[in-house]
């Protein structure tokens, strides 16, 4: 199957500060990249998505930078809080247009104040 | 609008004992899924239907998994004989349809085999 490469494993970010996580894609017919946060004990939230017509979105302190190219996305948490401490996963659908995602094995953020 | 509900939220049983899972997603949504999460890992998807039927079932260990959705609406997760390596975190997730749309999860089952 088709998989999606996340690194860290594991991030650890000061109160303030900039958290960035990277996900490498291996099919280029991937057309939709979602990342989902979890906290422990909850099941995975969609917190932003991107379609490769555009290289970044935005939304509040959360951007997806995407790089067609180098099938890499990464996703930033700028001012990262405490309550962004949880697990982020990459995913993406291995068949254009279809919707059982693929994901990442995830990265656990830790923010300290 | 109420969530992806699943139950029980966790169960503990002995291998080769038999264990099901329920789950009641989103109204209105077509789109059923079941996902396996091992510690430390991603959701792997086990199954996909839409509305009552299967879309998408390769993952599934098919001699001790089973599913099914009756009338498109719940749906329960069995496992018969459970394996040690079985425990993990099944969660239900439900959208609106099998397009770019949001999935939603619930918050899960964790399975622990002893």
């Amino acid at each position: 199957q088709q998989q999606v490469k996340q690194s860290p494993q594991s991030l650890i970010v000061q109160k303030g500060g900039i958290s960035i996580i990277n996900c490498a894609y291996e099919n280029t017919a991937f057309d939709y990249f979602p990342w989902y946060q979890q906290f422990p004990g909850k099941g995975p939230a969609l917190l932003i998505a991107i379609r490769p017509d555009v290289s970044e979105k935005k939304e509040g302190r959360f951007t997806i930078s995407f790089n067609k190219s180098a099938k890499q996305f990464s996703l930033h948490i700028m001012d990262s809080q405490p309550g962004d401490s949880a697990t982020y996963f990459c995913a993406a659908p291995p068949n254009s247009g279809n919707t059982p995602l693929v994901f990442g094995k995830g990265t656990r953020l830790s923010v300290i104040a | 609008e109420a969530g992806v509900a699943q139950s029980p939220r966790y169960k503990i049983i002995e291998k080769r004992q038999s264990v099901a899972f329920w789950c009641n997603p989103i109204s209105g949504h077509a789109t059923l899924y079941w996902y396996q999460q091992i510690l430390g890992q991603g959701p792997k998807l086990l199954i996909q239907f839409q509305n009552n039927g299967v879309v998408d079932d390769s993952q599934l260990p098919k001699d001790r998994f089973s599913a099914e959705r009756l009338k498109g609406v719940d749906s329960t997760l069995k496992i018969q004989p459970a394996k040690l390596e079985d425990s993990a975190v099944y969660l239900c997730a439900s959208s609106f349809d099998n397009t770019y749309n949001e999935q939603f999860f619930g918050p899960g089952t964790r399975l622990t085999v002893l």
